[in-house]
Protein backbone atom coordinates (compact mmCIF):
# COMPACT_ATOMS: atom_id res chain seq x y z
CA UNK A 1 0.00 0.00 0.00
CA UNK A 2 1.28 3.26 -0.78
CA UNK A 3 1.47 5.93 2.11
CA UNK A 4 3.59 9.04 2.59
CA UNK A 5 3.46 10.74 6.20
CA UNK A 6 4.18 14.30 6.37
CA UNK A 7 3.34 16.28 9.08
CA UNK A 8 0.63 18.98 8.54
CA UNK A 9 2.04 21.72 10.96
CA UNK A 10 1.37 25.03 11.08
CA UNK A 11 5.15 24.72 11.12
CA UNK A 12 5.81 28.41 12.00
CA UNK A 13 9.55 29.76 12.30
CA UNK A 14 10.94 33.64 11.98
CA UNK A 15 12.49 35.19 9.28
CA UNK A 16 16.19 33.98 8.49
CA UNK A 17 15.04 30.92 10.09
CA UNK A 18 16.92 27.13 8.31
CA UNK A 19 13.51 25.33 8.05
CA UNK A 20 13.33 21.95 8.29
CA UNK A 21 10.40 19.37 6.55
CA UNK A 22 10.05 15.98 6.16
CA UNK A 23 8.04 13.07 5.02
CA UNK A 24 8.60 9.35 5.64
CA UNK A 25 7.45 6.44 3.51
CA UNK A 26 6.86 3.02 3.75
CA UNK A 27 6.58 1.78 -0.22
CA UNK A 28 10.60 0.50 -0.76
CA UNK A 29 9.91 0.80 -4.75
CA UNK A 30 9.36 4.56 -4.41
CA UNK A 31 12.60 5.95 -6.53
CA UNK A 32 11.69 9.31 -7.80
CA UNK A 33 11.46 11.91 -4.61
CA UNK A 34 9.53 15.74 -5.26
CA UNK A 35 9.18 18.88 -3.49
CA UNK A 36 6.11 21.11 -4.51
CA UNK A 37 4.85 24.46 -3.34
CA UNK A 38 1.68 25.49 -3.02
CA UNK A 39 0.63 29.07 -2.54
CA UNK A 40 -2.95 29.21 -1.43
CA UNK A 41 -5.83 29.03 -4.48
CA UNK A 42 -2.75 27.83 -6.76
CA UNK A 43 -1.73 24.73 -8.37
CA UNK A 44 1.33 23.31 -6.86
CA UNK A 45 4.81 24.25 -8.33
CA UNK A 46 7.95 22.03 -8.49
CA UNK A 47 10.62 23.03 -6.42
CA UNK A 48 13.05 20.40 -6.40
CA UNK A 49 13.13 16.77 -8.14
CA UNK A 50 15.61 14.04 -7.55
CA UNK A 51 15.96 10.01 -7.53
CA UNK A 52 19.02 9.54 -5.84
CA UNK A 53 20.04 9.45 -2.33
CA UNK A 54 21.66 12.23 -0.67
CA UNK A 55 21.47 15.51 -0.83
CA UNK A 56 20.60 17.77 -3.64
CA UNK A 57 21.18 21.89 -4.16
CA UNK A 58 19.16 24.94 -5.48
CA UNK A 59 19.70 27.97 -4.03
CA UNK A 60 18.34 28.27 -0.48
CA UNK A 61 16.81 24.80 -1.16
CA UNK A 62 18.37 21.48 -0.27
CA UNK A 63 16.61 18.08 -0.91
CA UNK A 64 17.77 15.05 1.32
CA UNK A 65 16.84 11.36 0.54
CA UNK A 66 17.59 9.02 2.66
CA UNK A 67 16.04 5.19 1.23
CA UNK A 68 17.55 3.03 3.59
CA UNK A 69 15.40 4.99 6.29
CA UNK A 70 12.46 5.86 3.71
CA UNK A 71 13.18 9.70 4.67
CA UNK A 72 13.26 12.63 2.64
CA UNK A 73 13.42 16.57 3.98
CA UNK A 74 13.62 19.77 2.70
CA UNK A 75 15.59 22.29 3.88
CA UNK A 76 15.14 26.39 3.73
CA UNK A 77 18.27 28.35 3.93
CA UNK A 78 17.60 32.07 5.47
CA UNK A 79 13.77 31.76 5.35
CA UNK A 80 11.72 34.91 3.90
CA UNK A 81 8.36 35.41 4.33
CA UNK A 82 7.55 34.72 0.63
CA UNK A 83 8.31 31.51 1.53
CA UNK A 84 4.99 30.82 3.64
CA UNK A 85 3.30 28.05 1.74
CA UNK A 86 2.12 24.71 2.12
CA UNK A 87 5.09 22.45 0.98
CA UNK A 88 4.25 18.79 -0.39
CA UNK A 89 6.15 15.83 -0.77
CA UNK A 90 5.52 13.59 -3.38
CA UNK A 91 7.44 10.05 -4.85
CA UNK A 92 6.68 7.74 -7.63
CA UNK A 93 8.01 4.19 -8.36
CA UNK A 94 8.67 4.85 -12.00
CA UNK A 95 9.65 8.37 -13.99
CA UNK A 96 6.48 10.13 -14.10
CA UNK A 97 6.54 10.84 -17.75
CA UNK A 98 7.72 7.37 -18.76
CA UNK A 99 4.90 5.06 -17.07
CA UNK A 100 1.45 5.43 -16.87
CA UNK A 101 1.81 6.24 -12.67
CA UNK A 102 0.89 9.00 -11.11
CA UNK A 103 2.34 10.76 -7.97
CA UNK A 104 1.80 9.81 -4.29
CA UNK A 105 1.52 12.70 -2.35
CA UNK A 106 1.86 13.79 1.32
CA UNK A 107 -1.19 15.90 2.75
CA UNK A 108 1.45 18.69 2.89
CA UNK A 109 3.16 20.82 5.84
CA UNK A 110 2.05 24.60 5.90
CA UNK A 111 4.78 27.13 6.86
CA UNK A 112 4.67 30.26 8.12
CA UNK A 113 7.63 32.52 8.35
CA UNK A 114 7.34 35.48 10.64
CA UNK A 115 8.48 38.89 9.35
CA UNK B 1 8.31 24.10 -18.12
CA UNK B 2 5.02 23.36 -19.39
CA UNK B 3 2.49 26.04 -19.09
CA UNK B 4 -0.81 25.01 -18.27
CA UNK B 5 -4.33 26.74 -17.78
CA UNK B 6 -7.58 25.41 -16.19
CA UNK B 7 -11.15 26.19 -17.08
CA UNK B 8 -13.27 27.02 -15.02
CA UNK B 9 -10.21 28.55 -12.50
CA UNK B 10 -13.76 27.98 -9.84
CA UNK B 11 -17.54 27.04 -9.74
CA UNK B 12 -20.92 26.86 -8.22
CA UNK B 13 -22.86 24.07 -8.88
CA UNK B 14 -26.52 22.47 -8.05
CA UNK B 15 -26.36 19.09 -7.05
CA UNK B 16 -26.97 16.04 -9.94
CA UNK B 17 -25.59 18.76 -12.72
CA UNK B 18 -22.12 17.76 -14.45
CA UNK B 19 -19.32 20.18 -14.90
CA UNK B 20 -16.53 19.84 -17.44
CA UNK B 21 -13.04 20.96 -16.73
CA UNK B 22 -10.92 21.81 -19.53
CA UNK B 23 -7.24 21.85 -19.22
CA UNK B 24 -4.75 23.31 -21.84
CA UNK B 25 -1.04 22.72 -22.88
CA UNK B 26 1.15 25.03 -24.68
CA UNK B 27 3.34 22.26 -25.41
CA UNK B 28 2.64 18.64 -26.80
CA UNK B 29 3.30 16.46 -23.66
CA UNK B 30 2.62 12.20 -23.34
CA UNK B 31 1.06 11.90 -20.43
CA UNK B 32 -1.85 14.10 -18.71
CA UNK B 33 -3.21 13.55 -15.21
CA UNK B 34 -6.23 14.85 -13.30
CA UNK B 35 -6.00 14.77 -9.38
CA UNK B 36 -8.22 16.00 -6.65
CA UNK B 37 -7.46 17.68 -4.12
CA UNK B 38 -10.03 17.99 -0.99
CA UNK B 39 -9.25 20.24 2.29
CA UNK B 40 -7.05 18.58 4.57
CA UNK B 41 -6.50 15.66 2.05
CA UNK B 42 -3.38 14.48 -0.11
CA UNK B 43 -3.78 15.29 -4.25
CA UNK B 44 -5.15 12.06 -4.86
CA UNK B 45 -4.99 10.60 -8.48
CA UNK B 46 -7.91 10.12 -10.57
CA UNK B 47 -6.47 9.01 -13.63
CA UNK B 48 -4.08 9.16 -16.22
CA UNK B 49 -5.28 10.47 -19.96
CA UNK B 50 -3.02 8.93 -22.66
CA UNK B 51 -3.92 10.72 -26.39
CA UNK B 52 -5.72 8.12 -28.36
CA UNK B 53 -6.54 5.58 -25.53
CA UNK B 54 -9.12 5.04 -23.13
CA UNK B 55 -8.12 6.66 -19.61
CA UNK B 56 -6.65 4.74 -16.57
CA UNK B 57 -8.40 4.98 -13.45
CA UNK B 58 -6.73 4.43 -9.65
CA UNK B 59 -9.10 2.08 -7.31
CA UNK B 60 -12.10 4.21 -6.26
CA UNK B 61 -12.97 6.40 -9.67
CA UNK B 62 -14.67 5.33 -12.19
CA UNK B 63 -15.54 6.52 -15.57
CA UNK B 64 -19.38 6.94 -15.67
CA UNK B 65 -19.01 9.21 -12.61
CA UNK B 66 -15.39 10.91 -13.99
CA UNK B 67 -15.45 10.72 -17.79
CA UNK B 68 -12.42 12.10 -19.42
CA UNK B 69 -11.41 13.05 -22.94
CA UNK B 70 -7.99 13.37 -24.84
CA UNK B 71 -8.34 14.53 -27.99
CA UNK B 72 -4.75 15.63 -28.66
CA UNK B 73 -1.39 16.50 -26.85
CA UNK B 74 -2.03 19.40 -25.41
CA UNK B 75 -5.79 19.23 -24.06
CA UNK B 76 -7.88 17.14 -22.01
CA UNK B 77 -11.76 17.56 -20.51
CA UNK B 78 -12.58 16.33 -17.27
CA UNK B 79 -16.10 15.90 -16.24
CA UNK B 80 -17.83 15.08 -12.58
CA UNK B 81 -21.03 13.70 -13.32
CA UNK B 82 -24.54 13.94 -11.00
CA UNK B 83 -22.69 16.16 -8.42
CA UNK B 84 -23.16 15.79 -5.02
CA UNK B 85 -21.44 17.79 -2.19
CA UNK B 86 -18.89 15.45 -1.37
CA UNK B 87 -17.45 15.96 -4.69
CA UNK B 88 -16.24 19.96 -3.41
CA UNK B 89 -13.00 20.15 -4.30
CA UNK B 90 -9.75 21.18 -6.05
CA UNK B 91 -9.57 19.14 -9.52
CA UNK B 92 -6.14 19.86 -10.72
CA UNK B 93 -4.65 18.39 -14.27
CA UNK B 94 -0.85 17.66 -14.67
CA UNK B 95 1.47 16.85 -17.26
CA UNK B 96 4.97 14.93 -18.14
CA UNK B 97 7.62 16.41 -19.60
CA UNK B 98 10.40 14.10 -19.65
CA UNK B 99 12.20 16.55 -22.14
CA UNK B 100 12.50 18.23 -19.24
CA UNK B 101 12.44 16.16 -15.97
CA UNK B 102 10.75 12.93 -15.30
CA UNK B 103 8.27 15.00 -12.64
CA UNK B 104 4.79 16.24 -13.42
CA UNK B 105 3.99 20.02 -13.46
CA UNK B 106 0.30 21.32 -12.06
CA UNK B 107 -1.71 23.82 -13.70
CA UNK B 108 -3.54 25.88 -11.07
CA UNK B 109 -6.30 24.21 -10.09
CA UNK B 110 -10.61 24.63 -10.20
CA UNK B 111 -12.20 25.30 -7.40
CA UNK B 112 -15.91 23.43 -7.52
CA UNK B 113 -18.71 23.71 -4.23
CA UNK B 114 -21.71 21.64 -5.03
CA UNK B 115 -24.45 22.74 -3.50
Amino acid sequence: QKEVEQDPGPLSVPEGAIVSLNCTYSNSAFQYFMWYRQYSRKGPELLMYTYSSGNKEDGRFTAQVDKSSKYISLFIRDSQPSDSATYLCAMSEVPSGGGADGLTFGKGTHLIIQP
Amino acid sequence: SAVISQKPSRDICQRGTSLTIQCQVDSQVTMMFWYRQQPGQSLTLIATANQGSEATYESGFVIDKFPISRPNLTFSTLTVSNMSPEDSSIYLCSVADRAVADTQYFGPGTRLTVL
